[in-house]
């Protein structure tokens, strides 16, 4: 069975720092590229970043460049986000997918709240 | 960034048919086509047309979607009372190199 499980959501105050993590299983991890996915509570969906199947192309939206770190590991079949200088406006459910010819595989989501 | 734009509701009949509309530029839904998916709050978002209007294994052929310019379109036939849900689509843009959503439709099944 193909399937993402995402972690490492957590309440984490203004400019602090949490790493998600996402493991991937029933499928060829290293021959896709992968990506997160946010939704904000009662907002839309919202891309946040991709990597390249080798993880040497990494793209991301305007409001997180310079703050977010995506990654992965082939070997682990494992994806991740580093998210420093956290704002209030970070707090969502974020998503793990799986890119094939739009978003085909979904995680069911880690969520991050950022408070003081 | 600016997204693609959706209407934010539409209301059908059981057993209607709705067609809900995403527009964006020649840069994204123009260029490569948009996927659509369906979302049923609290639970993860479900793919319901690839980039290229094809349907994933095991969704109805009730969805169907297609594309005219910068304008894609999901057609639902034979509404039920399980498709009134969230629907979004999403465009890779070219030029920002970047994912895009629209956002959203809420579907509403009367």
């Amino acid at each position: 069975e193909v399937q993402l499980v995402a972690s490492g959501g957590d309440l984490v105050q203004p400019g602090g720092s949490l790493r998600l993590s996402c493991a991937a299983s029933g499928f060829t991890f290293s021959a896709y590229w992968m990506g997160w996915v946010r939704q904000a509570p009662g907002k839309g969906l919202e891309w946040v970043a991709n990597i390249k199947q080798d993880g040497g192309e990494k793209n991301y939206v305007d409001s997180v460049k310079g703050r977010f770190t995506i990654s992965r590991d082939n070997a682990k079949n494992s994806l991740y986000m580093q998210m420093d200088s956290l704002r209030v406006e970070d707090t969502a459910v974020y998503y793990c997918i799986r890119h094939q010819k739009g978003m085909d595989v979904w995680g069911q989501g880690t969520t991050v709240t950022v408070s003081s | 960034q600016a997204g693609l734009t959706q209407p934010p509701s539409v209301s059908k009949g059981l057993r209607q048919t709705a067609t809900l509309t995403c527009t964006g530029n020649s840069h994204n839904v123009a260029d490569q086509g948009a996927c659509w998916l369906q979302h049923h709050r609290g639970h993860p978002p479900k793919l319901l047309s690839f980039l290229n209007d094809s349907r994933p294994s095991g969704i109805s052929e009730r969805f169907s979607a297609s594309r005219s310019g910068i304008t894609s379109s999901l057609t639902i036939t034979g509404l039920q009372p399980e498709d009134e849900a969230d629907y979004y689509c999403s465009a890779w843009d070219s030029s920002l190199s970047i994912w895009m959503f629209g956002g959203g439709t809420k579907l509403t099944v009367l």
